[in-house]
């Protein structure tokens, strides 16, 4: 069982180029979330989605973008790679039984923007 | 709009020390609090939730409690390992799917 899987787990980019963060999750969970890392900052959330087709915004939302074809994958889009991209992206999966609740999150990936 | 402050910031600990960590919040009710453990070059890893005042929960040396505005974790007689980032985070009623605002962290360092 493999849990949340993230790659690349480091990547180096040019301001203006574009790439793509890959999110798996092979629990079979409806819930899945990207959340930014920064020093001094704790964890923000990105954009989220409760199921297959569904997204919505976060905290973070702009400069990024989402979709959410299956329920094993969630990629985040960055379109124009600024600056204060910089960051380490996590992706996190989870499910509910009641009001209960349980994340869990993949190992990060670490995003330099030059 | 939901908050989160932990506190302190660094805690510096001899082995076997007992100690606290600190979590406010406020939120306009409480659907969880979550307590996360993350090591440098993690993700975080799950360590408790937390639905009501007056519940705890323990696993090993620590143990988490609730009050309706803060949240403790103590870590009783610690040992090196147990140097980490201890993150708290919060779910309000309406949201689902994911959704938690986090706290700065507690950067925990144990020494033998």
């Amino acid at each position: 069982n493999a849990g949340v899987t993230q790659t690349p787990k480091f990547q180096v980019l040019k301001t203006g180029q574009s790439m793509t963060l890959q999110c798996a999750q092979d629990m079979n969970h409806e819930y899945m979330s990207w959340y930014r890392q920064d020093p001094g900052m704790g964890l923000r959330l990105i954009h989220y989605s409760v199921g297959a087709g569904i997204t919505d915004q976060g905290e973070v939302p702009n400069g990024y973008n989402v979709s959410r074809s299956t329920t094993e994958d969630f990629p985040l889009r960055l379109l124009s790679a600024a600056p204060s991209q910089t960051s380490v992206y996590f992706c996190a999966s989870s499910y509910s039984w009641g009001r209960r609740e349980k994340l869990f999150f993949g190992s990060g990936t670490q995003l330099s923007v030059l | 709009e939901d908050q989160v402050t932990q506190s302190p910031e660094a805690l510096r600990l001899q082995e076997g020390e007992s100690s606290s960590l600190n979590c406010s919040y406020t939120v306009s009710g409480l659907r969880g609090l979550f307590w996360y453990r993350q090591d440098p070059g993690k993700g975080p890893e799950f360590l408790f939730t937390l639905y009501s005042a007056g519940e705890e929960k323990e696993k090993e040396r620590l143990k988490a409690t609730l009050t309706k505005k803060e949240s403790f974790l103590h870590i009783t007689a610690p040992k090196p390992e147990d140097s980490a980032t201890y993150l708290c985070a919060v779910q309000a009623p309406e949201t689902s799917g994911s959704r938690l605002t986090f706290g700065e962290g507690t950067q925990l360092t144990v020494n033998p």
